[in-house]
């Protein structure tokens, strides 16, 4: 059981280039989120999913998007890369009001 | 919109000592509050978790307490060690959202 995965570990990408986060869970949850943390800051959520092909916006949504085709998966995607996105993106992942299963986290920088 | 602040923003203190770690947020209709433990580089691990029904919750040397009335939350560390030096974030659960604090740096000095 490895809980929630990320990858890349870290990327360091061109403005405007784009790139795709991976996240996996093996923990058959249906709900998935992703959190950006910039340096001195509190997590803030991007997207959020309750389900395979359910998704919805949170607090800072713009510049990204997300898909939900199964309920492992959940990537992030950046389709123009910002300086304003150099960031540690996480997901998560819990079975509803339950405790949040954090991954290890994926740290992006935008040159 | 939910806002949750913790103080202070950072702590030091001698191996052994007993501390309070304050979390306090604005809007009591929560549906729990999570305490986090983050290390340099990692990710967030899960300490504990109080439904908005209940008031406290303990595990070993943790005790976190939750005032749903007065919008706060404490969480206790007994007897503190030089391992429990880290980042210690609250989080207070919407419906489908965690609004989290920026957290306190602990520092245990042995």
């Amino acid at each position: 059981n490895a809980g929630v995965t990320q990858t890349p570990k870290f990327r360091i990408l061109k403005i405007g280039q784009s790139m795709t986060l991976q996240c996996t869970q093996d923990m058959n949850h249906n709900y998935m989120y992703w959190y950006r943390q910039d340096p001195g800051m509190g997590l803030k959520l991007i997207y959020y999913s309750v389900g395979a092909g359910i998704t919805d916006k949170g607090e800072v949504p713009n510049g990204y998007n997300v898909s939900r085709s199964t309920t492992e998966d959940f990537p992030l995607r950046l389709e123009l890369a910002a300086p304003s996105q150099t960031s540690v993106y996480f997901c998560a992942s819990n079975a509803g009001a339950e405790t949040q299963y954090f991954g290890p986290g994926t740290r992006l920088l935008v040159l | 919109k939910q806002e949750v602040t913790q103080i202070p923003a950072a702590l030091s203190v001698p191996e052994g000592e007993n501390l309070v770690l304050n979390c306090s947020f604005t809007d009591s209709a929560i549906y729990n509050l999570q305490w986090f433990r983050q290390d340099p580089g990692k990710g967030l691990t899960s300490l504990l978790l109080i439904q908005s029904s209940q008031r406290e919750q303990t595990s070993g040397r943790l005790n976190a307490s939750l005032d749903k009335s007065s919008g706060r939350s404490t969480l206790y560390i007994a007897a503190s060690q030089p391992g429990d030096s880290a980042t210690y974030l609250c989080a207070v659960g919407g419906a489908n959202n965690l609004f989290f604090g920026t957290g306190t740096r602990l520092t245990v000095i042995p």
